[in-house]
């Protein structure tokens, strides 16, 4: 069946450090991808999705770009930020079946300090 | 335009008693979906119901949950009767059409712990 692999954490990063974390899938065909971010105390919100390989989706400074030869959907922002302290979800949404339901990967904790 | 809503936000019960969660999608949604996240691992799929009908549940753990969504407009899931093991977040999440790429609305969550 589908599923994600997403780096493990937590991570600490400083105020305007380099940001990546890595998200890997296996899936049939040509799935959806997505990275939903919570911030503490509230629900699950898109940050940025990719519908085909090669789509480059971006939101509030961070990229991801969706690489089929390497089914990889990785995360960057090159400068963090305090209020980026959240935790980070990569999933993906199959290309067929009538649910398209999302699978998750395990989550990556990340927090920036000042 | 209002988001998902789920109530309560959070339940704290005992082994063996009854809990129901509400799920309000937007307003429009005919895709319904419920997920939970267990013990900080990752989020996964419980079922899907397009309007009242459920299309996928293979999801649900077991036959202590039941899930509801009667007219088509909000959902419940009972869980009756509650172990341990159900302790986690349970996330709503509602689409407009089951279109490749579109995307799901979370809601922000109902904490349930079982003592």
């Amino acid at each position: 069946g589908d599923s994600v692999t997403q780096m493990e954490g937590p991570v600490t990063l400083s105020e305007e450090a380099f940001l990546t974390i890595n998200c890997t899938y296996t899936a049939t065909g040509y799935p959806s991808l997505f990275w939903y971010v919570q911030y503490p105390g509230e629900g699950l919100q898109l940050l940025l999705k990719a519908t085909k390989a090669d789509d480059k989706g971006s939101n509030k400074g961070f990229e991801a770009t969706y690489r089929k030869e390497t089914t990889s959907f990785h995360l960057e922002k090159g400068s963090v930020q305090v209020s980026d302290s959240a935790v980070y979800f990569c999933a993906l949404s199959p290309s067929s079946g009538s649910a398209r339901q999302l699978t998750f990967g395990s989550g990556t904790q990340l927090t920036v300090l000042p | 335009e209002a988001g998902v809503t789920q109530f309560p936000s959070h339940s704290v019960i005992e082994k063996g008693q009854t809990v129901t969660l509400r799920c309000d999608p937007i307003s429009g949604h005919d895709n319904l979906y419920w997920y939970r996240r267990v013990m900080g691992k990752e989020i996964k799929f419980l079922l899907h119901f397009v309007k009242e009908s459920k299309q996928d549940e293979s999801g649900m753990p077991n036959n202590r949950f039941l899930a509801e969504r009667t007219g088509g407009t909000y959902s419940t899931l009972k869980v009756q009767p509650a172990e341990l093991e159900d302790s986690g977040v349970y996330f709503c999440a509602s689409r407009r059409t089951s279109g490749a790429g579109e995307t799901q609305y979370f809601g922000p969550g109902t904490r349930l712990l079982v003592l």
